[in-house]
Formats: structure tokens, sequence, C-alpha cells
């Protein structure tokens, strides 16, 4: 099992450029989340999805938009990125309701200019 | 929203050192989880203690959720316990919303 994946590892965009984050997961879980993680910071939630047709916002929603395109999978997307908007996106999943312990993935560093 | 804070923010330790870090939380929990952060920037999770006591290896975890904190222990630390160990709550609400405390950095020395 690969678990949590993530892509692309690395991105550098312009200011006003989009993009999407794509994650994947092969547990069969039901829930899954996108974080930000800023320096000397932790995890701080972007938005969730708590199962399959279901997304919410977390902590620090504005400037994203969200995709559970399917039970693995589930997008994160820049419309038009700003300066703010450099981090790494941890994508993360966990089976549900009985049981909430988050896998995470990789990891994606973006760094807007 | 919830407040976790975790202490110390830094921890220096010889190898073959024990060591405990704390988290305090502001309010009633459903969910607390530890995490490693590595080096490289990997998330592991190492613990899901909403109460009671875990051990896995030379770490275990202890929540008195009553009292809202939280020890993690490392005994006989190697090189590799190096890293950022972060606490994540949920509060009682069951809403899925994970928050992160700052984290505390653990750097062990051979």
């Amino acid at each position: 099992n690969a678990g949590v994946t993530q892509t692309p590892k690395f991105q550098v965009l312009k200011t006003g450029q989009s993009m999407t984050l794509q994650c994947a997961q092969d547990m069969n879980h039901n829930s899954m989340y996108w974080y930000r993680q800023d320096p000397g910071m932790g995890l701080r939630l972007i938005y969730y999805s708590a199962s399959e047709g279901t997304t919410d916002k977390g902590e620090v929603p504005n400037g994203y938009n969200v995709s559970r395109l399917n039970k693995r999978e589930f997008s994160l997307r820049l419309e038009s990125a700003a300066p703010s908007q450099t981090s790494v996106y941890f994508c993360a999943s966990s089976l549900g309701a009985n049981d909430q312990t988050q896998y995470f993935g990789p990891g994606t560093r973006l760094l807007v200019l | 929203g919830i407040q976790v804070e975790q202490s110390p923010p830094d921890l220096i330790l010889q190898e073959g050192a024990n060591s405990t870090l704390r988290c305090n939380f502001s309010d009633s929990v459903n969910n607390l989880q530890w995490f490693h952060q590595n080096p490289w920037g990997q998330l592991i999770n190492l613990f899901y203690i909403p109460s009671g006591t875990k051990q896995n290896g030379r770490l275990s975890a202890t929540t008195v959720a009553t009292e809202r904190y939280s020890l993690l222990y490392i005994s006989s630390s190697q090189t590799t316990d190096s890293g950022v160990y972060f606490c994540a709550v949920e509060r009682r609400s069951n809403d899925y919303k994970l928050s992160f405390g700052a984290g505390t950095t653990v750097t062990v020395r051979a």
C-alpha cells in the first residue's frame, strides 16, 4: 500500500496563476483533509471531507477550493495564487468517525512569487 | 477555538536520555493525537490517545482529559528521535477539525 500520495512534490507559481494539488489514498478511508504548514508553526486545517460527497471549511479556507472526486481522491485548488499561500501543504486521511487516527502524505512545497 | 500549548518549545538531549513533552489544551476534547515530523518533513502518527495511557516501544503517552493535558515520554532517546513533535486535539463536538500545537523541536545528539 502506498498510503497517502500527493502530487506535485514541489511547485513554483507566479502571483495570479492557478493550480490544483492532488491527493489520493489507498487505505479505503472515508475522511480526508488538507492542511498547510508555515515556518515555525503547527498545521492549520484548510478544508476537510468527512465522507465521499461532503466537504467543509476548516480554519483557513479563504483562497482555496476543494473537490472530493471519489472515495480515494481529494484535490485542493488555488484559483489565483498569492504570496501568502507560500507554504507546505499536507493531505491526510482517516477511517472516519470510529477511528480518527490521521495518516499524512509527504507534502507539497509551494512557492508563490 | 480551542487553544493547544506545547512545552518546552525546544529540547536538546544526549543520546540515551529520557524526556517528557507536555501538551495543555483549553477545552474538553474528543480526540487527541501525537505526531512526529522527521527532519525530512514526513509526519508520522505516534498515538491516538483521547484518554488513558498507551505505549509503543520506547515511546509512551498519557492523557488526563479531566485536567486537560497530555504527556509524551521518550525513553532511551536515539538520534532518529530528532524532529518536531506535535500534539493535536479535536473538541468534543466531534467536528473532525484537529487543532495543532506549535510543536516541540527535539534534537538528540550522539
